[in-house]
């Protein structure tokens, strides 16, 4: 049973467009994160979601809007896609934000490649 | 400022011989360590984490670590390097003092075993 699953795992479209990459945990835990790996292979936090509700926003463009419907899902949706959104999405997710000792563990990764 | 650093690019070993991968950090408080693994066009997958205790910390795969908190380090180490261990490693932290639960990446090592 996977525990971190995120669809798609590739998506490649143009410039200006919309779209949205979905992320769902069947571990039980209360928060769900989003990274960014860019060409250079640099990880990156963007949000962190705890229980439905946003705990981290790092400098991200606001064309990036997290969305979590409960808290086993955790989706990102870009608007607007530009050349520089070409990287490798990772969703991860952690029984809690607070206690630092927790492991988190990552999906899969989705490989976003914008023409 | 929490902050990781991995100093080496890449590390090359033979198939047999012992492996280290350097990891050292900076937190303000007392730190939580964590090493993952990625395959190619692979997720990260935990490998091992030091919260607190023994300082020398076993994981998956053969692998372990060791906290040296007067050279603020986690060096990963396996004893005899598999061809399979070839990937790209990260080392990550949280500060202890930190409420909001992200991982702070180093920029990754790669590890290449040759036969």
């Amino acid at each position: 049973d996977t525990a971190v699953s995120q669809t798609p795992k590739y998506l490649v479209t143009q410039m200006g467009n919309d779209k949205s990459i979905k992320c769902e945990q069947n571990l039980g835990h209360d928060t769900m994160y989003w990274y960014k790996q860019d060409s250079k292979k640099f990880l990156k936090i963007m949000f962190s979601y705890n229980n439905k509700e946003l705990i981290i926003n790092e400098t991200v463009p606001n064309r990036f809007s997290p969305k979590s419907p409960d808290k086993a899902h955790l989706n990102l949706h870009i608007n607007s896609l530009e050349l520089g959104d070409s990287a490798v999405y990772f969703c991860a997710s952690s029984p809690s934000p607070t206690r630092g000792w927790e492991t988190q563990y990552f999906g899969p990764g989705t490989r976003l490649l914008v023409l | 400022a929490q902050s990781v650093a991995q100093p080496e690019d890449q590390v090359n070993v033979a198939e047999g011989n012992p492996l280290t991968v350097k990891c050292t950090y900076s937190v303000s408080g007392n730190p939580y360590l964590f090493w993952y693994v990625q395959y190619p066009n692979r997720g990260l997958q935990f490998l091992l984490k030091y919260i607190t205790g023994d300082n020398l910390v076993k994981g998956s795969y053969g692998f372990e670590a060791e906290f040296n908190k007067s050279q603020t380090s986690f060096h990963l180490k396996k004893p005899s390097a598999l061809v399979s261990d070839s990937a790209l490693y990260f080392c990550a932290v949280r500060d202890s003092r930190g409420s909001q639960g992200n991982l702070i990446f180093g920029k990754g090592t790669k590890l290449s075993v040759k036969p």
